[in-house]
């Protein structure tokens, strides 16, 4: 049982949008921002997105990230074949005092 | 370009103790906390903890009476000691750095390719 709430699935075709949400807490979301991850298949996972909405260097500005309260949402326009792949939010977590994830999105492109 | 590098022992005996080695190349560990995460066979991430260059550490509160992690700055590796191990503790383990130094936000820019540890039943 993640300590966040994502979808465990999403889907879409090419050149679609695409949202991922990522459900927490006043502990977490709502006090800290958010990370977001994408691993794709016998692969480490690889920083997608930072502080709520920062893309590090190299990542397509296909790929965009929010935060409202205690939730988060990843989006993907102009879907891409590519993109599919398993999609993990995370968040420092105050009362753990520690990192907390979600359990995952799995991506598929149609 | 920092790049990280898990080694140790693939197999291990229940009770038994897990060990991992993490080799940073490419530049320091001073001034940069070093992580530890696991998953397991198709499941999602665990944080297990941080040390810092330092020595200072944070652990899971889940994993705590069971993990040391420790760091040699002068071999550019930093370790993960899991203890009492039970077939549940079967996981991929990452090591990675967060993109700034000194400062800790799970924002790991950089990370290992994954040991495969197996805790047979």
């Amino acid at each position: 049982q993640s300590v966040l709430t994502q979808p465990p699935s999403a889907s879409g075709t090419p050149g679609q949008r695409v949202t991922i949400s990522c459900s927490g807490g006043s502990s977490n979301i709502g006090r800290n921002t958010v990370n977001w991850y994408q691993q794709f298949p016998g692969m480490a996972p690889k920083l997608l997105m930072y502080r709520d909405g920062q893309r590090p260097s190299g990542v397509p500005d296909r790929f965009s990230g929010s935060k409202s309260g205690n939730s988060a949402s990843l989006a993907i326009s102009g879907l891409q074949s590519e993109d599919e792949a398993d999609y993990f939010c995370a968040a420092w977590d105050d009362s753990m005092a520690g990192v907390v994830f979600g359990g995952g999105t799995q991506l598929i492109v149609l | 370009q920092v790049q990280l590098q898990e080694s140790g022992p693939g197999l291990v005996k229940p009770s038994g103790t897990l060990s991992l080695t993490c080799t940073v190349s490419g530049d320091s560990l001073s001034n940069y906390y070093w992580t530890w995460i696991r998953q397991p066979p198709g499941k999602g991430l665990e944080w297990i903890g941080y040390v810092y260059d330092s020595g200072r550490t944070s652990y899971n509160p889940s994993l705590k009476s069971r993990v040391t992690m420790s760091i040699d700055t002068s071999k550019s590796q930093f370790s993960l000691k899991l203890s009492s191990v039970t077939p549940a503790d079967t996981a991929v383990y990452y090591c990675a750095r967060e993109i700034l130094a000194g400062y800790y936000n799970g924002e790991w820019g950089s990370w290992g390719q994954g040991a495969l540890v197996t805790v047979p039943s």
